[in-house]
C-alpha cells in the first residue's frame, strides 16, 4: 500500500527564514510526486510535478527535490504570503488503469511572520 | 475564469435532504474526480470518471453518487444527507497525457448537515 508520511506537521518562521519540509514516501514504482498549496477554506493549488530521483523544480521562493524515498520544499527567505498548507500526493504505476490514484500526506501547515 | 469552477461554494443543508454538487471544467480534460476533506483525515476520492460513460467508485462511495453529463459537467449528489457528510467537498480534473496525472481542484464546496 503507497504511504506518505509529511514532517513536521506544523512549522512556523520568521519572514525571511529559509526552511525546508519533508515528504516521506514508499511506494511500488513511482509515476510521479506532487506538491500542492492549500490556503484555508480554498482548493488545492497545484505547484511541482517531479517525475524521477534528483529532479528539482523551482517557483518563486520554492524549490522541490526528490529521492527514492523522499521529497523536499525548499522555501528561501518566505513572506508572509507563503502561509499555507503544503500537500505532497504521490501516484504510483498501476496496471491495470489504476494509475491515476494519488495518496496524500495529511500536509505541514506554514505560518510565516512578518 | 477559474479553470474547474464549484456550484454552490456553501451550503447548509437538513439531515434526509437531497443535496447536489456541480463541478465544471474549461482545461479540456477527460478525467474527473470528487473529492472530500475532512480534519486529520486528508482528502479522500468519492468517485472518478475517465469519460462521459465511464464512472468508478472511490475509496468512500457510499451514501454518494454521481452523474457526468458531459466532457465539462460531473455532478455529486447525495441521496440523503447526514450529519457525517459535513466536509469540505473538491472536484478535480486530468487529463492524463503527460508524465503522470497531473489533477487541477476546484475551489471547493463547504457543506454543513444539520
Amino acid at each position: 500500500e503507497d504511504q506518505v508520511t509529511q514532517s513536521p506537521e506544523a512549522l512556523r518562521l520568521q519572514e525571511g527564514e529559509s526552511s525546508s519540509l519533508n515528504c516521506s514516501y514508499t511506494v511500488s514504482g513511482l509515476r510521479g510526486l506532487f506538491w500542492y498549496r492549500q490556503d484555508p477554506g480554498k482548493g488545492p493549488e497545484f505547484l511541482f510535478t517531479l517525475y524521477s530521483a534528483g529532479e528539482e523544480k523551482e517557483k518563486e521562493r520554492l524549490k522541490a527535490t526528490l529521492t527514492k524515498k523522499e521529497s523536499f520544499l525548499h522555501i528561501t527567505a518566505p513572506k508572509p504570503e507563503d502561509s499555507a498548507t503544503y500537500l505532497c500526493a504521490v501516484q504510483a504505476r498501476y496496471s491495470g488503469g489504476s494509475n491515476y490514484k494519488l495518496t496524500f500526506g495529511k500536509g505541514t501547515l506554514l505560518t510565516v511572520n512578518p | 475564469d477559474a479553470d474547474v469552477t464549484q456550484t454552490p461554494r456553501n451550503r447548509i443543508t437538513k439531515t434526509g435532504k437531497r443535496i447536489m454538487l456541480e463541478c465544471s471544467q474549461t482545461k479540456g480534460h477527460d478525467r474527473m474526480y470528487w473529492y472530500r476533506q475532512d480534519p486529520g483525515l486528508g482528502l479522500r476520492l468519492i468517485y472518478y470518471s475517465f469519460d462521459v460513460k465511464d464512472i468508478n467508485k472511490g475509496e468512500i462511495s457510499d451514501g454518494y453518487s454521481v452523474s457526468r453529463q458531459a466532457q465539462a459537467k460531473f455532478s455529486l449528489s447525495l441521496e440523503s444527507a447526514i450529519p457525517n457528510q459535513t466536509a469540505l467537498y473538491f472536484c478535480a480534473t486530468s487529463d492524463a497525457s503527460g508524465g503522470a496525472d497531473t489533477q487541477y481542484f476546484g475551489p471547493g464546496t463547504r457543506l454543513t448537515v444539520l
